[in-house]
This record gives structure tokens, C-alpha cells and sequence, in this order.
């Protein structure tokens, strides 16, 4: 089945705190992941994708097939970072599987 | 990428009767999704709309309370019929780009109250 598992629905670290938000997968082709975030009052967006490889806003992720993964990172989180972030597979076809999403707050 | 307009944006409505939410994307698309989103928390995929075709609904949503115009490849439509006060959320239009650098975009939402 394929299926997207975001285990926390909220965490709350110090602005300066390490953070990581847990995402797995189940899918059984190779997998093109996402993390979607959506700031107060705005709408969804691409945060990052696995392919780019890319560090967005200070946040990465790294794709482990091993673990079937794609924990979304941050070294020192910032209060701009309090959001709703989403992981999400895209399985082809135009079609794309969101987590549930985990709601970070960030305090000062 | 993918602008897309949704309205409206918010409404009240009174429980029992209809309300009709508008998706306009800027571009051709093959399929629109239609999400529900509960504040702060989860998306949940309402249904798949493809031009020319009944839309795709998932477990636990119906065309006779939902149901999806796709009169062409840049508009679609979602009606929440017969409301009560349970379909109170908010209601997302979204398309997905496809090929090598795909990725979702979505409309701003509609916040429906029903009361």
C-alpha cells in the first residue's frame, strides 16, 4: 500500500533548537518525496524535494531508502519557522499522497 | 508552475442547503483534486477530477454530497450539498504539474462554517 506516516501531529522546540520532523513511506517503486509546508494565513507550498537535494531556508532532508524515511531537518529553528509541514509521495499519474502533517511550533 | 484561483473564500452557511466553490487555474491541467482540510490538521483527498469524465471519490466521500463539475482543463467546481454542521473545514483546490520536476500547487481555500 502506499501510504505517507507523519507520527507527530505537533511539536514545540526553542527557537535555536535542533529540529526534525519524522516522515515515512511505504511505497513500492522508487519513490519521488516532498515536504509541502503551509505558513498563517498562507497557502501550501513546495518546501523542498528529495531530487534537489537542496537546503530551503535552512531545512534538508535526505531520502533513506533503508528506513523508507525523509525526515525533514534543521539545525537551529527559527520563531519564522512555525508552520504546518506536510510529507508527501508522489506516486506518478499526476497524483501526489500527503501525511498527515505535524504542526511545529517554534517559542522563543 | 500552476496559479490557481479559488472562491470564495470563506462563507457561512445554514445547515441544509448547498454551497458551490470555484477552482480557475491558469493553465491547462489533466486532473484537479478537491481536499478537505480541517484546521491545523490533515489534508484528506475528497475526490479526482478529470475533464470529460466523472470525477474519483475516495472511501468515505460520495457524489451525491460532493459532487464535481470538470466542464474544462482549467476549471472545476465542488458542491457540498445538504450541509451540516460537520462539514465545517476548509476546502482545497489543487493541481499537480507531473513530469520530472512536479510538484502541487494549490488554491488559497475556501473556510466553510455551517451553522
Amino acid at each position: 500500500a502506499q501510504r505517507v506516516t507523519q507520527p507527530e501531529k505537533l511539536l514545540s522546540v526553542f527557537k535555536g533548537a535542533p529540529v526534525e520532523l519524522k516522515c515515512n513511506y511505504s511505497y513500492s517503486g522508487s519513490p519521488e518525496l516532498f515536504w509541502y509546508v503551509q505558513y498563517s494565513r498562507q497557502r501550501l507550498q513546495l518546501l523542498l524535494r528529495h531530487i534537489s537535494r537542496e537546503s530551503i531556508k535552512g531545512f534538508t532532508a535526505d531520502l533513506n531508502k533503508g528506513e523508507t524515511s525523509f525526515h525533514l531537518k534543521k539545525p537551529f529553528a527559527q520563531e519564522e519557522d512555525s508552520a504546518m509541514y506536510y510529507c508527501a509521495l508522489y506516486t506518478g499519474g499526476f497524483k501526489t499522497i500527503f501525511g498527515a502533517g505535524t504542526r511545529l511550533f517554534v517559542k522563543a | 508552475s500552476a496559479v490557481i484561483s479559488q472562491k470564495p473564500s470563506r462563507d457561512i452557511c445554514q445547515r441544509g442547503t448547498s454551497l458551490t466553490i470555484q477552482c480557475q487555474v491558469d493553465s491547462q491541467v489533466t486532473m484537479m483534486f478537491w481536499y478537505r482540510q480541517q484546521p491545523g490538521q490533515s489534508l484528506t483527498l475528497i475526490a479526482t477530477a478529470n475533464q470529460g469524465s466523472e470525477a474519483t471519490y475516495e472511501s468515505g466521500f460520495v457524489i451525491d454530497k460532493f459532487p464535481i463539475s470538470r466542464p474544462n482543463l482549467t476549471f472545476s467546481t465542488l458542491t457540498v450539498s445538504n450541509m451540516s454542521p460537520e462539514d465545517s473545514s476548509i476546502y482545497l483546490c489543487s493541481v499537480e504539474t507531473g513530469g520530472a520536476n512536479t510538484e502541487a500547487f494549490f488554491g488559497q481555500g475556501t473556510r466553510l462554517t455551517v451553522v
